[in-house]
């Protein structure tokens, strides 16, 4: 079947450094996205990987390795505000720009 | 630019009623998506518009799930007969042609009683 494997929760202190891993099993794989979600929000776009290697934007990072069925998302320099739930997705089309399949999501709880 | 927006923020219907869920994507959008949520699970994809026409509707459950997009503008999703286990989160979301990132309402949360 078809799947997408997260940590259901982590927990760190303000300032410290996170890493939310996604591993993928899919029909297809053309790219892995990342969304935040806050309670009550709408999901909203942090990253998106479609060849190996990491992509940093400002305090986030992410990683992928397609050999292994692998990403992860990086947060450094936690800040309170960081507190929400982290979705990784995978695209596993390229006609259309369809669907994305989600992972359960991973809540980060920042602690000060 | 206005955001995806979606009416209502909440809608709370007894079991056999009928429900209809509104998006309005981000103006010049074509692609439109509809997801789901159910308590404490993954977002499932229920189906994807480009423009009016429907692309992919394989997550839609059942029968019971209609969608459309008027004029390849605002799109609505019809429940009817309304099941309990129907209950969630509908998200929808619009992109445009060759960009990946999609960008979602902020939900409706439907609860069926």
């Amino acid at each position: 079947g078809q799947s997408l494997e997260q940590p259901s929760e982590v927990t760190a202190v303000e300032g410290a450094i996170v890493q939310m891993n996604c591993t993928y099993q899919t029909s297809g794989f053309y790219g892995l996205s990342w969304y935040q979600q806050h309670d009550g929000g709408a999901p909203t776009f942090l990253s998106y990987n479609a060849l190996d290697g990491l992509e940093e934007t400002g305090r986030f990072s992410s990683f992928l390795s397609r050999s292994d069925s692998y990403g992860y998302l990086l947060l450094q320099e936690l800040q309170m505000k960081d507190s929400a739930s982290y979705f990784c997705a995978v695209r596993d089309r390229t006609d259309s720009w369809g669907k994305l399949q989600f992972g359960a999501g991973t809540q980060v709880v920042v602690t000060p | 630019e206005a955001g995806v927006t979606q009416f209502p923020s909440h809608s709370v219907i007894e079991k056999g009623q009928t429900v209809t869920l509104r998006c309005d994507p981000i103006s010049g959008h074509d692609n439109l998506y509809w997801y789901r949520r159910v308590m404490g699970k993954e977002i499932k994809f229920l189906l994807h518009f480009v423009k009016e026409s429907k692309q992919d509707e394989s997550g839609m459950p059942n029968n019971r799930f209609l969608a459309e997009r008027t004029g390849g503008t605002y799109s609505t999703l019809k429940v009817q007969p309304a099941e309990l286990e129907d209950s969630g989160v509908y998200f929808c979301a619009s992109s445009q042609v060759g960009y990946y990132e999609q960008y979602f309402g902020p939900g409706t949360r439907l609860t069926v009683t």
